[in-house]
């Protein structure tokens, strides 16, 4: 079973600040993995799938990178509508399998 | 566009069953699957199933023997039952459509509260 694991829970951080959030999968999982943003209240929106293709419409300034086990999610210059909680995602076809991590939790500082 | 419906209150050990509604996209679509996830409150998400409009199926093993997804394309929806609910199942559930392994389109949501 493929666990991936987010890091840290919650970041604290300012206004234009350059923020990285982490996603580590248990197994090599290639590039099959995705980045939502879920703003309280609202449902997750897709940002990144493929590892580092954006989602159609989403800002430059979210840059997702890695392969295998380690990924990461950049955001530069965060905005104010930034503060919200990230999820990565794990997908495969076969065996089918979606898996999410737990969630990183990005506050004003 | 997708939209949940459904009963908000569901008995411990009855069956939930929930529907998705897609508006402004086919879900004959050969290029979509149709997803469940779901959202306890205040916590993070899980993967329930996916469906294509042709009726193939994927679970998550953790839900499967309680989990059937359907899909009317008269109707452009699909569905979701999931027997046995208990508390632990409640949560906020959300439809949603896949296309190439991530959910790029969400309904809002609907919440589902188990309770007697």
């Amino acid at each position: 079973e493929m666990v991936m694991t987010q890091s840290p829970a919650t970041l604290s951080v300012s206004p234009g600040e350059r923020v990285t959030l982490s996603c580590r999968a248990s197994q090599s999982i290639s590039i099959n993995l995705a980045w939502y943003q879920q703003r309280p209240g609202q449902a997750p929106r897709l940002l990144i799938h493929g590892a580092s293709t954006r989602a159609t419409g989403i800002p430059a300034r979210f840059i997702g990178s890695g392969s295998g086990t380690e990924f990461t999610l950049t955001i530069t210059s965060l905005q104010s509508e930034d503060f919200a909680v990230y999820y990565c995602q794990f997908y495969n076809n076969w065996p089918p399998e979606r898996t999410f991590g737990q969630g990183t939790r990005l506050e004003i500082k | 566009q997708l939209q949940e419906s459904g009963p908000g209150l569901v008995k411990p050990s009855e069956t939930l069953s929930l529907t998705c509604t897609v508006s402004g996209d086919s879900i004959r679509s050969t290029s979509y699957f149709w997803g469940w996830i779901r959202q306890p409150p205040g916590k993070g998400l899980e993967w329930i199933g996916d469906i294509f409009f042709s009726g193939t199926t994927s679970y998550n093993p953790s839900l499967k023997s309680r989990v059937t997804m359907s899909v009317d394309t008269s109707k452009n929806q699909f569905s979701l039952r999931l027997t046995s609910v208990s508390a632990a199942d409640a949560s906020l559930y959300y439809c949603a459509r896949r296309l190439s392994g991530a959910y790029d389109h969400w309904g809002l949501g609907t919440l589902v509260t188990v309770s007697s």
